[in-house]
């Protein structure tokens, strides 16, 4: 299977604990995105990196939130001292870069469920 | 920020009719994209458009980019059970409209149900 891999699929936590997501991307798609959706609403943009580069962060990316991506291939989604409002589906996407440098197709992965007790 | 209103929120249709659904935005979009959903699974990439006028389809699912840069449908023919989801319009704004190399925005969805 060559598409978007994402793990755990499931994660119960209790509140205040930390928890740590990992994407893998297609192998040969530089750019990784992660997107937070909550019931009945689309995916939210949080970030997004170009190679190991970080270079967008959205405002709903509180500082308990954080992401990497060291290498330039699997990423990972830290939330730190979880509360229940962030209990969501965590979405990871990767693309190849645009010709122009620009927006391209997003494929997404399975999505990892959060909840926060 | 930035919103789409995408409509029908949700529609029943019998197995064989059309179906059609539409996104529209306050700015001008460079790109649509059109995904579909399953319970419990991420969105699944239908349709990408790229210019204004852009008509193109995928089996039987037909997608347009809005002359105006603001707008987009997705049609589907002849409609089966397993197209039974959600669907989501998915667009990036221009630079400076809250526009960027990674942001897509996303509608809220249109939950399509067939009664076979």
């Amino acid at each position: 299977d060559t598409g978007v891999s994402q793990n755990p699929r499931h994660k119960i936590t209790k509140r205040g604990q930390n928890v740590t997501f990992r994407c893998d991307p297609i192998s040969e798609h530089n750019r990784l995105y992660w997107y937070r959706q909550t019931l009945g609403q689309g995916p939210e943009f949080l970030t997004y990196f170009q190679n190991e580069a970080q270079l967008e962060k959205s405002r709903l990316l509180s500082d308990r939130f954080s992401a990497e991506r060291p290498k330039g291939s699997f990423s990972t989604l830290e939330i730190q001292r979880t509360e229940q409002g962030d209990s969501a589906m965590y979405l990871c996407a990767s693309s190849p870069q645009g010709l122009a440098g620009g927006p391209n197709e997003q494929f997404f992965g399975p999505g990892t469920r959060l909840t926060v007790l | 920020g930035q919103q789409l209103n995408q409509s029908p929120q949700s529609m029943f249709i019998q197995e064989g009719e059309d179906v059609s659904m539409n996104c529209t935005s306050s700015s001008i979009f460079n790109t649509w994209l059109w995904y579909k959903q399953d319970p419990g699974e991420g969105p699944v990439l239908l349709i990408a458009l790229y210019k204004a006028g852009e008509l193109t389809s995928n089996g039987r699912l037909t997608a347009q980019f809005g002359i105006t840069r603001k707008d987009s449908f997705l049609n589907i023919s002849a409609s089966i059970p397993s197209d039974v989801g959600i669907y989501f319009c998915a667009g990036s704004p221009e630079p400076g409209d809250g526009g960027s190399q990674g942001n897509l925005i996303f509608g809220k969805g249109t939950k399509l149900s067939v009664k076979p």
